[in-house]
């Protein structure tokens, strides 16, 4: 159980495209989703935290105009990169918290690789 | 705020050994502990997680961490290491108090050599 699905798992395309990335919860229902940014050889970085039916919570240095967040339904979240410039390649991850309990693990998609030309 | 130290870049071990992963802590109220597994170009897979009880908490894999409240550690181990098991690992922290943020630790590279 548990199982977070995210597409694309790899995305090549030209400077200047937006990209939009989803995230489902496959067999549970998550009120809170997160997307993070990992570096090459680094630890994941907190982009935003994802509500459903709200606006999305925005880490410092995160631009919410660049970064498009949508949590339409308790199972779906998507992420766009409007827009997106060489310096955005990175791979992308989200995540889904089961539950609303903080005592609940978060488990996570198998990432999106985006790479921009 | 919380925080999570994983002192080593990266673990070392021959085949069949033990294989120890180290981690320390920093939370607000009481510790919600968890380790997870990164292999290239994957997500994280969730191994194993500490939120009360017994110390000692059995995970996936044959993997097992020791909570432990005085050193505020919470380290990874495995009795014998299977090469199978060279990937990234993280460790990672969530208090019961303050915000709500899931805080992880930089990552332990684990080289098991045949």
């Amino acid at each position: 159980g548990a199982v977070v699905s995210q597409h694309p798992s790899r995305v090549i395309c030209k400077s200047g495209t937006s990209v939009k990335i989803e995230c489902r919860s496959l067999d549970f229902q998550a009120t809170t989703m997160f997307w993070y940014r990992q570096f090459p050889k680094q630890s994941l970085m907190l982009m935003a935290t994802s509500n459903e039916g709200s606006k999305a919570t925005y880490e410092q240095g995160v631009e919410k105009d660049k970064f498009l967040i949508n949590h339409a339904s308790l199972t779906l979240s998507t992420l766009t990169v409007t827009s997106a410039h060489p310096e955005d390649s990175s791979f992308y991850i989200c995540s889904a918290r089961q539950g609303g309990e903080s005592n609940q693990p978060q488990h996570f998609g198998d990432g999106t690789r985006l790479s921009i030309l | 705020a919380q925080s999570v130290a994983q002192p080593e870049d990266q673990v070392n071990v021959a085949e069949g050994n033990p294989l120890t992963v180290k981690c320390t802590y920093s939370v607000s109220g009481n510790p919600y502990l968890f380790w997870y597994v990164q292999y290239p170009n994957r997500g994280l897979q969730f191994l194993l997680k500490y939120i009360t009880g017994d110390n000692l908490v059995k995970g996936s894999y044959g993997f097992e961490a020791e909570f432990n409240k005085s050193q505020t550690s919470f380290h990874l181990k495995k009795p014998s290491a299977l090469v199978s098991d060279s990937a990234l690992y993280f460790c990672a922290v969530r208090g019961s108090e303050g915000n709500n943020r899931l805080a992880f630790g930089k990552g332990n590279q684990v080289v098991v050599i045949p």
